[in-house]
């Protein structure tokens, strides 16, 4: 049981280059969700699904695209990046039953130059 | 205003001090309430959550009153293995599953 699988783990970009940011989980969490994590701000929600084919806006969706084809698998797409996206991107999914509570992936670090 | 405002700290404790933190919520309809660690460098990871009627475990107390909307954890006896950065966490309100954080509190505890 891996939890939430996120990759890669550190990246470098170039403004205007596009990519995705791949987060799998194998615990048959129906909601999934990225948060990004800049200094001084706490995480900030990006987007979320509570399940396979649905995805909503969270707080700051601007520059960023998801989908969600399966239960398993929720990618975050970088559009055109830009420096001010530069971040620590974390992937976490929702423990609905006895066990409430959210579990995160161990985080993407972005750089965008 | 903030969702979830916390005093960013930072405290530093010697090892065996008892250590308090607190944090506000703006949202009266939040439902779910939490405290979450988080080591340098990586991902948060649940400490506990938090019930109406107060919750222990272990060395960590936490405290919810909802009257004022207000959250507490206590750490007693601190360790060296408690320096973290430590996240209110507020769930809930109109949109089911939407967590929201505090920007998190950072202790260190010194030998």
């Amino acid at each position: 049981n891996a939890g939430v699988t996120q990759t890669p783990k550190f990246q470098v970009l170039k403004t205007g280059q596009s990519m995705t940011l791949q987060c799998a989980q194998d615990m048959n969490h129906e909601y999934m969700s990225w948060y990004r994590q800049d200094p001084g701000m706490g995480l900030r929600l990006i987007h979320y699904s509570v399940g396979a084919g649905i995805t909503d806006q969270g707080e700051v969706p601007n520059g960023y695209n998801v989908s969600r084809s399966t239960t398993e698998d929720f990618p975050l797409r970088l559009l055109s990046a830009a420096p001010s996206q530069t971040s620590v991107y974390f992937c976490a999914t929702l423990d609905w039953g006895a066990n409430y509570g959210y579990t995160f992936g161990s985080g993407t670090r972005l750089t965008v130059v | 205003r903030k969702e979830v405002e916390q005093d960013p700290g930072p405290f530093n404790v010697p090892e065996g001090a008892t250590v308090a933190f607190n944090c506000t919520y703006s949202n009266s309809a939040s439902q779910s309430f939490f405290w979450y660690r988080q080591d340098c460098r990586k991902e948060p990871k649940l400490l506990m959550s938090v019930y109406s009627s107060g919750n222990e475990d272990g060395r960590f107390t936490a405290q919810l009153n909802r009257a004022s909307q207000y959250i507490s954890l206590l750490i007693r006896d601190s360790k060296l293995s408690d320096s973290a950065t430590y996240l209110c966490v507020v769930g809930g309100g109109s949109t089911l599953g939407r967590l929201y954080f505090g920007r998190g509190t950072q202790l260190t505890v010194w030998p």
